[in-house]
């Protein structure tokens, strides 16, 4: 039921660079700026990647975002054992005048 | 340090209500909005509830409009969210989250542990 899109799962060797799409529309990320949470299993979601590129702070550098038009990615550069983990974007969407979640994607490291 | 601590999470039967609270510390509560996010067994995250920083504007998420009052106090840095006529689907972690701003934009940069609701008979 999600309007943003994200492939169920990616994954990736030690070292490789993996990407993460996020889709949406016009109302959303067309308009809106796009963030990024991971969630490691069983804990709370943390704030990977806010307003479509800016890393908080202790986040690695591997982690980056971007967006162009109505889409958004998430890249991993250097994928890490710890990076194993369910990641999301988030927008907000101005048709239903709230944000929305990506259908979230797994992320393994093999 | 940050802290969010969400607690009220129970069993409550189809039809129920219960009434979460999110205890907020190490920040300035009352200038930051807020946001409750479910997550339902096994499923991806899920905009609840939203209120501004004064408490003055409220969002809901359509599948709880008209059931769930999100509310704040901000002399008692705690963030709240009533629950009523709860259905099976509502079933889920709930995480309170603070709302903090660049640029304009907004993002939750601190999330609780969550509680947990069961709805069931």
């Amino acid at each position: 039921q999600s309007v943003l899109t994200q492939p169920p799962s990616a994954s990736g060797t030690p070292g490789q660079r993996v990407t993460i799409s996020c889709s949406g529309s016009s109302s959303n990320i067309g308009s809106n700026t796009v963030n990024w949470y991971q969630q490691l299993p069983g804990t709370a979601p943390k704030l990977l990647i806010y307003t479509n590129s800016q890393r908080p702070s202790g986040v690695p550098d591997r982690f980056s975002g971007s967006k162009s038009g109505t889409s958004a990615s998430l890249a991993i550069s250097g994928l890490q054992p710890e990076d194993e983990a369910d990641y999301y974007c988030e927008a907000r969407d101005d048709s239903l005048n709230a944000y929305v979640f990506g259908t979230g994607t797994k992320v393994t490291v093999l | 340090e940050v802290q969010l601590v969400e607690s009220g999470g129970g069993l409550v039967q189809p039809g129920g209500s219960l009434r979460l609270s999110c205890a907020a510390s190490g920040f300035t509560f009352k200038s930051h909005p807020m946001h409750w996010v479910r997550q339902a067994p096994g499923k991806g995250l899920e905009y609840v509830s939203s209120i501004t920083s004064d408490g003055g504007n409220t969002y809901d998420a359509n599948s709880v409009k008209g059931r769930f009052t999100i509310s704040r106090d901000n002399s008692n840095n705690t963030l709240y969210l009533q629950m009523d006529n709860l259905r099976p689907e509502d079933m889920a972690v709930y995480y309170c989250a603070r709302r903090s701003s660049y640029s304009g934009t907004y993002y939750s940069d601190y999330w609780g542990q969550g509680t947990l609701v069961t709805v069931s008979s």
